[in-house]
């Protein structure tokens, strides 16, 4: 959606390393991003969501910040591993969704 | 784990004929949403309910798609006629609160 850029595109990661993805946002109101993970020829599903009051949530090996000054959020994978290979959309409380990101862990 | 439940799974049609598509969320959810999903893209809303009232359809091309969630429980997605340009992933979700939201397997819509 236009409201939210996502980078990159695409992301190659060697089994192990960590993956970051970026996405900014345009309006000053959103209070909640949520992040989903699309396997091909399935349902994006929710894997992790952060809302404005806080600026860093945790679930195991996936994080995501938020940075409500320069309007970015990101999501952290660690440890990768080749079932982390999978788009991966983020959003906004508009629910306009980013471009995607295609991730392929390498083993 | 309850889901959300669509039908059909695959839809093929040709252009310029009426095709229909069913929503079945989440026991108690009052937030439904419909989007569709170009191959490569990220899902693009259509229309948002609350109950049966529509709060947001600012994306749905109303000249040929229309949707009605009658008694605010399941719904349907509706486009006629059919163009080429329609051919996607239409995915429906629901959401208890108006943020986490889950979704259904989808309808892969193809116009020939």
């Amino acid at each position: 959606g236009e409201n939210v850029e996502q980078h990159p595109s695409t992301l190659s990661v060697q089994e192990g390393d960590s993956a970051v993805i970026k996405c900014t946002y345009s309006d000053s109101a959103s209070n909640y991003f949520p992040w989903y993970k699309q396997e091909l020829g399935k349902r994006p599903q929710l894997i992790i969501d952060i809302r404005s009051n806080v600026g860093e949530k945790k679930d195991q090996r996936i994080a995501v910040t938020l940075n409500k000054t320069a309007k970015h959020f990101s999501l952290h994978i660690t440890e990768t591993q080749p079932e982390d290979s999978a788009v991966y959309f983020c959003a906004d409380y508009k629910l306009s969704f980013g471009a995607g990101t295609t991730v392929t862990v390498r083993a | 784990e309850a889901e959300v439940a669509q039908s059909p799974r695959y839809k093929i049609t040709e252009k310029s004929q009426a095709v229909a598509f069913w929503c079945d969320p989440i026991s108690g959810h009052a937030t439904l949403y419909w989007y569709r999903q170009i191959l490569g893209q990220g899902p693009e809303l259509l229309v948002q309910f609350q109950d049966e009232s529509v709060v947001d359809d600012s994306q749905l091309p109303k000249d040929r798609f229309s949707a009605e969630r009658l008694k605010g429980v399941d719904s349907t997605l509706k486009i006629q006629p059919a163009e080429l340009g329609d051919s996607a992933m239409y995915l429906c979700a629901s959401s208890l609160s108006g943020d986490t939201q889950y979704f259904g397997p989808g309808t892969r819509l193809t116009v020939l």
